[in-house]
């Protein structure tokens, strides 16, 4: 069983819309969570990274949640655009760790 | 351009066939890591190294899948008789142990996609 598990597997919003992606996780303990986004075809690229101790990081109209005691985090996209259009995947690191438990990801698709 | 790079792109092969990818990672950057990554699905982790050390192997890495890394930069991945079920996105991505980065943060490169028919 993934230790990773996002929801929901795909959405489509329109153009200047918000939306908010889920990402719960088992894996324990933990030294950080991160979001990556990756366009169709390409690497993985990282959004956010947040420790464990960190409740909210922001990257432009990127802003990643986390509570560490529930195990989730969310990743919210403000006032989305055409090129949001991606797969976004949640991926946990265990402490002083390479490997890394990845989420299956989100497919978003913004239309005009 | 400094980031990670991959060759080549796509590789589109028959069945039974050998096929290599090699990956150049961030200058200096002493870990590097390969996945594979299906269609719908996350990265799977496959191997890493550290400097020339092969130092995991994931269950996933069957023996007619090799690796390595001999002077410690570029990383070559062979597949041998390749299988329909190797068509997958092979990623590979790099991080350093060395300075700040307490987040032993992977950057990724663009990835090989195999097609095997």
């Amino acid at each position: 069983k993934n230790q990773v598990e996002q929801s929901p597997q795909s959405l489509i919003i329109l153009e200047g819309k918000n939306c908010t992606l889920q990402c719960n996780y088992t894996v324990s303990p933990f030294s950080n969570l991160r979001w990556y986004k990756q366009d169709t075809g390409r690497g993985p690229v990282s959004l956010t990274i947040m420790t464990f101790s960190e409740n909210t990081k922001s990257n432009g109209r990127y802003t990643a949640t986390l509570d560490a005691d529930t195990k989730q985090s969310s990743l919210h996209i403000t006032a989305s655009q055409l090129s949001d259009s991606a797969s976004y995947i949640c991926v946990v690191s265990p402490p002083n760790d390479y490997k890394l438990s990845f989420g299956a990801g989100t497919t978003v698709t913004v239309r005009a | 351009d400094t980031g990670v790079s991959q060759d080549p792109r796509h590789k589109i092969t028959k069945r039974g066939q050998n096929v290599t990818f090699r990956c150049d990672p961030i200058s200096e950057h002493n870990r590097l890591y390969w996945y594979r990554q299906t269609l719908g699905q996350g990265p799977e982790f496959l191997t890493y190294f550290q400097n020339e050390a092969q130092l995991e192997k994931s269950r996933l890495l069957s023996d007619r899948f090799s690796a390595e890394r001999p002077k410690g930069s570029f990383s070559t991945l062979e597949i041998q008789r390749t299988e329909q079920g190797d068509s997958a996105m092979y990623l590979c991505a790099s991080s350093t142990t060395r300075g700040r980065n307490s987040y032993n943060e992977q950057f990724f490169g663009p990835g090989t996609r195999l097609t095997v028919l």
